[in-house]
């Protein structure tokens, strides 16, 4: 039972446009959302997180969006540069994202292109 | 955010043997995880590194195949038992509730394991 779905595999974006990665979940618990970035070969790093009590949280050229009555979560990279290729996974947790696990999409795969 | 290592970062072995994973952290953290991405399919948590206690498993895993210890703040070993090729993924640790950043968790760089 895949709790937390990523439905596109890859997502091409031109250099400087805006890139949206989506990601629905079905444990209505689930009350803290993580997007990881992945590079080939290392861990995944950390991007951007929102509690539940907030419908949008913004960190330079990255915002995540939270809709809850759909249980869907975006992630909007604006603008898209190269070096942002990569695979992103959202994940989520019950609490504070501290001492609870996270589950993982699937990921999606973006690759930027001059 | 703290800098996680871990050791081997790859290794290839054979069916039947094990492999001991070390996760050190360069600072104090609450909460240690272990998690597998097998090829192709997104991050599992296997357990919650215990400091001083025994490991708390998910669904599906089970310390015989996969003791871990945590003897203090900063250090966890994974090891995988009996391996067999189904056993070839990434192994992370990940980290959580350090003092300079108590909210998210931070994942170590993994290590890529292959059993023929």
């Amino acid at each position: 039972d895949q709790q937390v779905k990523q439905n596109s595999p890859s997502l091409s974006v031109q250099e400087g446009r805006i890139s949206i990665l989506n990601c629905d979940y079905t444990n209505s618990m689930f009350d803290y959302f993580l997007w990881y970035k992945k590079y080939p070969a290392e861990g995944p790093t950390f991007l951007i997180s929102i509690s539940s009590i907030k419908d949008k949280n913004e960190d330079g050229r990255f915002t995540v969006f939270l809709n809850k009555s759909a249980k869907h979560l975006s992630l909007h990279i604006v603008p898209s540069q190269p070096g942002d290729s990569a695979v992103y996974f959202c994940a989520a947790t019950v609490g504070t994202g501290t001492a609870s696990k996270l589950t993982f999409g699937t990921g999606t795969r973006l690759q930027v292109t001059l | 955010s703290a800098v996680i290592s871990q050791k081997p970062s790859r290794d290839i072995c054979q069916r039947g043997t094990s492999l001991t994973i070390q996760c050190q952290v360069d600072s104090q953290v609450t909460m240690m995880f272990w998690y597998r991405q097998q090829p192709g399919q997104s991050l599992t948590l296997i357990a919650t590194a215990n400091q001083g206690s025994e490991a708390t498993y998910e669904s599906g895993f089970v310390i015989d195949k996969f003791p871990i210890s945590r003897p203090n703040l900063t250090f966890s070993t994974l090891t995988v038992s009996n391996m067999s090729p189904e056993d070839s993924s990434i192994y992370l640790c990940s980290v959580a509730g350090s003092l300079s950043s108590y909210n998210e968790q931070f994942f170590g760089p993994g290590t890529r394991l292959t059993v023929l």
